[in-house]
């Protein structure tokens, strides 16, 4: 049971562009949301984070939007540089499930020069 | 102020052997969650502890496996009778309350021989 989902196993743009990565679960619970970015043989490191109250929450070139209606959250990065090229997860947590983090797969962003 | 630290980084064991493997959480964190990441797949997990107390272990599988936190040192999951289902990196991530920052650590790669 897949609770949250990232459909894109991969995503290619070019340097400067905008990265837009996406998210969707099933669980209505969940009440906060939550974007790790992967190395390769490192542990995931924060990004950025919402709410559920808010719709949407910026962080310098990174943005997450939470659209509830159609439990689905995009992290937006512009503009894209080769140093974001890493695995993205997004992950969810709620009532229901406590503190633990539910994750999705994860998305290899690329960002060619 | 030094992040979460897991060792060893790597860990190779035969098929019937023990498993440890250990977290330090940051500094001024109670809180320590351990998640596991198979091949292909996002992170999922696992156990989470305060100190000397295991709060949630819904994710973890119902034999072989175990954790603990105790008053003093370092987090250890302890899997026994490795088999070679149980490769894959395990991360340890840390927070100073029971909310929704969790701070990863490096991870441990598992191999099982």
């Amino acid at each position: 049971d897949q609770q949250v989902k990232q459909n894109s196993p991969s995503l290619s743009v070019q340097e400067g562009r905008i990265s837009i990565l996406n998210c969707d679960y099933t669980n209505s619970m969940f009440d906060y949301f939550l974007w790790y970015k992967k190395y390769p043989a490192e542990g995931p490191t924060f990004l950025i984070s919402i709410s559920s109250i808010k719709d949407k929450n910026e962080d310098g070139r990174f943005t997450v939007f939470l659209n509830k209606s159609a439990k689905h959250l995009s992290l937006h990065i512009v503009p894209s540089q080769p140093g974001d090229s890493a695995v993205y997860f997004c992950a969810a947590s709620g009532e229901t499930s406590g503190s633990r983090l539910t994750f999705g797969e994860g998305t290899q962003l690329t960002v060619n020069p | 102020n030094a992040g979460v630290m897991q060792n060893p980084r790597h860990l190779v064991r035969r098929r019937g052997q023990e498993a440890r493997l250990r977290c330090s959480p940051m500094k001024g964190h109670s809180h320590v969650y351990w998640y596991r990441q198979l091949p292909e797949e996002g992170l999922k997990f696992m156990v989470y502890l305060q100190k000397e107390n295991i709060i949630d272990e819904s994710g973890m599988p119902k034999e072989r496996f175990s954790a603990e936190f105790p008053k003093e040192g370092p987090s250890i999951l302890r899997i026994q009778q490795v088999v070679r289902g149980d490769s894959a990196a395990y991360f340890c991530a840390s927070s100073p309350w029971s909310g929704k920052g969790q701070y990863f650590g490096p991870g441990t790669r598992l191999t099982v021989t």
